[in-house]
Protein backbone atom coordinates (compact mmCIF):
# COMPACT_ATOMS: atom_id res chain seq x y z
CA UNK A 1 0.00 0.00 0.00
CA UNK A 2 1.54 3.64 -0.95
CA UNK A 3 2.05 5.66 1.70
CA UNK A 4 0.17 8.76 0.12
CA UNK A 5 -2.57 7.48 -1.81
CA UNK A 6 -4.09 10.32 -4.69
CA UNK A 7 -6.70 9.49 -7.77
CA UNK A 8 -4.59 10.74 -10.93
CA UNK A 9 -7.60 11.96 -12.88
CA UNK A 10 -8.05 13.85 -14.71
CA UNK A 11 -11.10 15.70 -12.93
CA UNK A 12 -13.19 18.12 -15.16
CA UNK A 13 -15.32 20.41 -13.26
CA UNK A 14 -17.02 23.38 -15.47
CA UNK A 15 -15.99 26.65 -14.69
CA UNK A 16 -18.27 27.94 -11.22
CA UNK A 17 -18.11 24.60 -9.74
CA UNK A 18 -16.81 23.12 -6.92
CA UNK A 19 -13.76 20.56 -7.43
CA UNK A 20 -13.00 18.30 -4.57
CA UNK A 21 -9.74 16.41 -4.31
CA UNK A 22 -8.94 13.09 -2.44
CA UNK A 23 -5.91 12.25 -0.38
CA UNK A 24 -5.87 9.07 1.90
CA UNK A 25 -2.70 7.71 3.91
CA UNK A 26 -1.55 5.18 5.59
CA UNK A 27 0.36 5.75 8.71
CA UNK A 28 -1.62 6.70 11.64
CA UNK A 29 1.51 8.80 12.89
CA UNK A 30 0.94 11.64 10.24
CA UNK A 31 0.68 15.21 11.82
CA UNK A 32 0.72 17.19 9.14
CA UNK A 33 -0.69 17.39 5.92
CA UNK A 34 -0.24 20.13 3.06
CA UNK A 35 -1.64 20.47 -0.48
CA UNK A 36 0.99 21.72 -3.10
CA UNK A 37 -0.35 23.20 -7.00
CA UNK A 38 1.82 22.35 -9.47
CA UNK A 39 1.46 24.03 -13.20
CA UNK A 40 2.76 21.74 -15.94
CA UNK A 41 6.34 22.64 -16.28
CA UNK A 42 6.63 24.44 -13.02
CA UNK A 43 7.50 23.74 -9.36
CA UNK A 44 5.04 22.93 -6.54
CA UNK A 45 3.39 25.73 -4.76
CA UNK A 46 1.76 25.33 -1.29
CA UNK A 47 -1.78 26.05 -1.45
CA UNK A 48 -2.74 24.91 1.98
CA UNK A 49 -1.68 22.78 5.02
CA UNK A 50 -3.74 21.54 7.98
CA UNK A 51 -2.53 19.81 11.32
CA UNK A 52 -6.10 19.43 13.41
CA UNK A 53 -9.22 17.40 12.46
CA UNK A 54 -11.82 19.32 10.88
CA UNK A 55 -11.84 22.09 8.24
CA UNK A 56 -9.87 24.78 7.52
CA UNK A 57 -10.34 27.86 4.99
CA UNK A 58 -8.46 29.77 2.93
CA UNK A 59 -10.19 32.27 0.21
CA UNK A 60 -12.01 29.61 -2.17
CA UNK A 61 -9.99 27.37 -0.74
CA UNK A 62 -10.45 24.67 1.93
CA UNK A 63 -8.41 21.93 3.57
CA UNK A 64 -10.77 19.01 5.47
CA UNK A 65 -8.45 16.55 7.49
CA UNK A 66 -10.54 13.16 9.45
CA UNK A 67 -7.44 11.91 10.84
CA UNK A 68 -9.71 8.62 11.84
CA UNK A 69 -10.51 7.74 8.77
CA UNK A 70 -7.05 8.91 7.28
CA UNK A 71 -8.10 11.25 4.98
CA UNK A 72 -7.32 14.68 3.77
CA UNK A 73 -9.38 16.80 1.18
CA UNK A 74 -9.38 19.71 -0.76
CA UNK A 75 -12.60 21.17 -2.15
CA UNK A 76 -12.16 24.46 -4.44
CA UNK A 77 -14.93 26.80 -4.74
CA UNK A 78 -15.93 29.35 -7.62
CA UNK A 79 -13.54 26.78 -9.73
CA UNK A 80 -11.62 28.92 -12.18
CA UNK A 81 -9.71 27.98 -15.51
CA UNK A 82 -6.59 29.58 -13.66
CA UNK A 83 -6.82 26.09 -11.00
CA UNK A 84 -6.26 23.83 -13.88
CA UNK A 85 -3.36 22.19 -12.78
CA UNK A 86 -2.06 19.46 -11.04
CA UNK A 87 -2.66 18.83 -6.78
CA UNK A 88 -0.31 17.32 -4.93
CA UNK A 89 -1.46 16.16 -1.46
CA UNK A 90 2.00 15.55 1.24
CA UNK A 91 2.11 14.07 4.45
CA UNK A 92 4.73 14.51 6.93
CA UNK A 93 4.95 11.87 9.89
CA UNK A 94 5.68 13.04 13.34
CA UNK A 95 9.44 11.57 14.53
CA UNK A 96 9.78 10.63 10.67
CA UNK A 97 12.59 13.32 10.63
CA UNK A 98 11.14 16.14 8.58
CA UNK A 99 10.93 13.43 5.80
CA UNK A 100 7.61 14.63 3.41
CA UNK A 101 5.89 11.86 1.20
CA UNK A 102 3.56 13.43 -1.43
CA UNK A 103 0.62 11.37 -2.97
CA UNK A 104 1.18 11.15 -7.56
CA UNK A 105 -0.92 13.72 -7.89
CA UNK A 106 -4.77 14.59 -9.24
CA UNK A 107 -5.27 16.68 -12.49
CA UNK A 108 -7.63 19.37 -12.31
CA UNK A 109 -9.19 20.57 -15.24
CA UNK A 110 -11.73 23.87 -15.21
CA UNK A 111 -13.57 23.80 -18.26
CA UNK A 112 -15.10 27.24 -19.36
CA UNK B 1 15.59 36.77 -1.87
CA UNK B 2 16.75 33.88 -4.42
CA UNK B 3 15.26 30.53 -2.09
CA UNK B 4 16.52 27.59 -3.62
CA UNK B 5 18.54 28.00 -6.47
CA UNK B 6 19.17 24.55 -8.32
CA UNK B 7 21.59 24.15 -11.06
CA UNK B 8 22.30 23.25 -13.89
CA UNK B 9 18.80 23.52 -15.27
CA UNK B 10 18.81 20.88 -18.26
CA UNK B 11 21.81 18.13 -18.62
CA UNK B 12 21.97 15.38 -20.92
CA UNK B 13 24.28 12.60 -20.35
CA UNK B 14 25.03 9.24 -21.68
CA UNK B 15 24.99 5.94 -19.85
CA UNK B 16 27.82 5.69 -17.51
CA UNK B 17 28.61 9.18 -17.35
CA UNK B 18 28.85 11.04 -13.64
CA UNK B 19 27.71 14.52 -12.46
CA UNK B 20 26.25 16.43 -9.55
CA UNK B 21 23.34 18.39 -9.27
CA UNK B 22 23.53 21.44 -6.66
CA UNK B 23 21.33 23.31 -4.77
CA UNK B 24 21.60 25.77 -2.52
CA UNK B 25 19.11 27.95 -0.06
CA UNK B 26 19.48 31.35 1.28
CA UNK B 27 17.11 31.40 3.97
CA UNK B 28 18.45 29.28 6.72
CA UNK B 29 16.57 26.12 6.73
CA UNK B 30 17.98 23.38 8.52
CA UNK B 31 16.01 20.98 6.53
CA UNK B 32 16.84 20.44 2.45
CA UNK B 33 15.17 17.38 0.46
CA UNK B 34 15.76 15.51 -3.04
CA UNK B 35 12.69 14.56 -5.34
CA UNK B 36 12.47 13.14 -8.39
CA UNK B 37 9.76 13.47 -10.72
CA UNK B 38 8.10 11.81 -13.84
CA UNK B 39 5.20 11.38 -15.36
CA UNK B 40 2.42 9.81 -13.13
CA UNK B 41 4.92 9.01 -10.14
CA UNK B 42 4.23 12.02 -8.47
CA UNK B 43 6.92 13.31 -6.05
CA UNK B 44 9.76 10.30 -4.72
CA UNK B 45 11.78 11.23 -2.27
CA UNK B 46 15.08 10.14 -2.74
CA UNK B 47 17.41 11.81 -0.01
CA UNK B 48 16.63 14.37 2.57
CA UNK B 49 18.89 16.03 5.55
CA UNK B 50 17.05 16.95 8.27
CA UNK B 51 19.94 19.10 9.48
CA UNK B 52 24.00 19.75 8.71
CA UNK B 53 25.55 16.80 9.10
CA UNK B 54 22.65 14.34 8.71
CA UNK B 55 21.41 12.38 5.50
CA UNK B 56 18.88 9.25 5.53
CA UNK B 57 17.69 7.57 2.52
CA UNK B 58 14.13 8.21 0.85
CA UNK B 59 11.82 5.81 -1.40
CA UNK B 60 14.19 5.80 -4.30
CA UNK B 61 17.63 6.44 -3.49
CA UNK B 62 19.60 3.66 -5.65
CA UNK B 63 22.08 4.85 -7.82
CA UNK B 64 22.73 8.05 -6.28
CA UNK B 65 24.42 9.94 -3.45
CA UNK B 66 24.28 12.93 -1.51
CA UNK B 67 26.39 15.56 0.37
CA UNK B 68 25.40 18.08 3.02
CA UNK B 69 28.32 20.40 2.31
CA UNK B 70 26.89 22.72 5.05
CA UNK B 71 23.68 24.49 6.34
CA UNK B 72 23.17 26.10 2.65
CA UNK B 73 24.17 24.12 0.39
CA UNK B 74 22.55 19.76 -0.70
CA UNK B 75 24.04 18.20 -3.78
CA UNK B 76 22.80 15.17 -5.57
CA UNK B 77 25.18 12.87 -7.71
CA UNK B 78 24.80 10.57 -10.14
CA UNK B 79 27.65 8.04 -10.11
CA UNK B 80 26.90 6.04 -13.18
CA UNK B 81 23.68 7.20 -14.75
CA UNK B 82 20.92 5.30 -16.36
CA UNK B 83 18.13 5.71 -18.54
CA UNK B 84 16.10 5.41 -15.49
CA UNK B 85 17.42 8.36 -13.99
CA UNK B 86 16.12 10.55 -17.08
CA UNK B 87 13.86 12.59 -14.98
CA UNK B 88 12.94 15.98 -13.17
CA UNK B 89 14.70 16.77 -10.11
CA UNK B 90 13.90 18.95 -7.38
CA UNK B 91 15.23 20.60 -4.61
CA UNK B 92 13.74 21.78 -1.73
CA UNK B 93 14.04 23.20 1.99
CA UNK B 94 12.00 23.30 4.25
CA UNK B 95 10.41 26.17 6.70
CA UNK B 96 11.46 25.10 10.48
CA UNK B 97 8.93 27.18 12.20
CA UNK B 98 4.91 27.95 11.38
CA UNK B 99 3.57 25.95 8.16
CA UNK B 100 6.44 23.54 7.76
CA UNK B 101 6.20 24.14 4.02
CA UNK B 102 8.49 23.25 1.58
CA UNK B 103 10.31 25.58 -0.87
CA UNK B 104 11.45 24.20 -3.97
CA UNK B 105 13.76 24.77 -6.67
CA UNK B 106 12.98 25.51 -10.48
CA UNK B 107 13.66 21.34 -11.06
CA UNK B 108 16.91 20.07 -13.73
CA UNK B 109 15.77 18.00 -16.17
CA UNK B 110 18.12 15.56 -17.14
CA UNK B 111 17.77 13.18 -20.03
CA UNK B 112 20.15 10.09 -19.83
CA UNK B 113 20.94 8.27 -23.15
Amino acid sequence: QKEVEQNSGPLSVPEGAIASLNCTYSDRGSQSFFWYRQYSGKSPELIMFIYSNGDKEDGRFTAQLNKASQYVSLLIRDSQPSDSATYLCAVMITGGGNKLTFGTGTQLKVEL
Amino acid sequence: NAGVTQTPKFQVLKTGQSMTLQCAQDMNHNSMYWYRQDPGMGLRLIYYSASEGTTDKGEVPNGYNVSRLNKREFSLRLESAAPSQTSVYFCASRRDVGTGELFFGEGSRLTVL
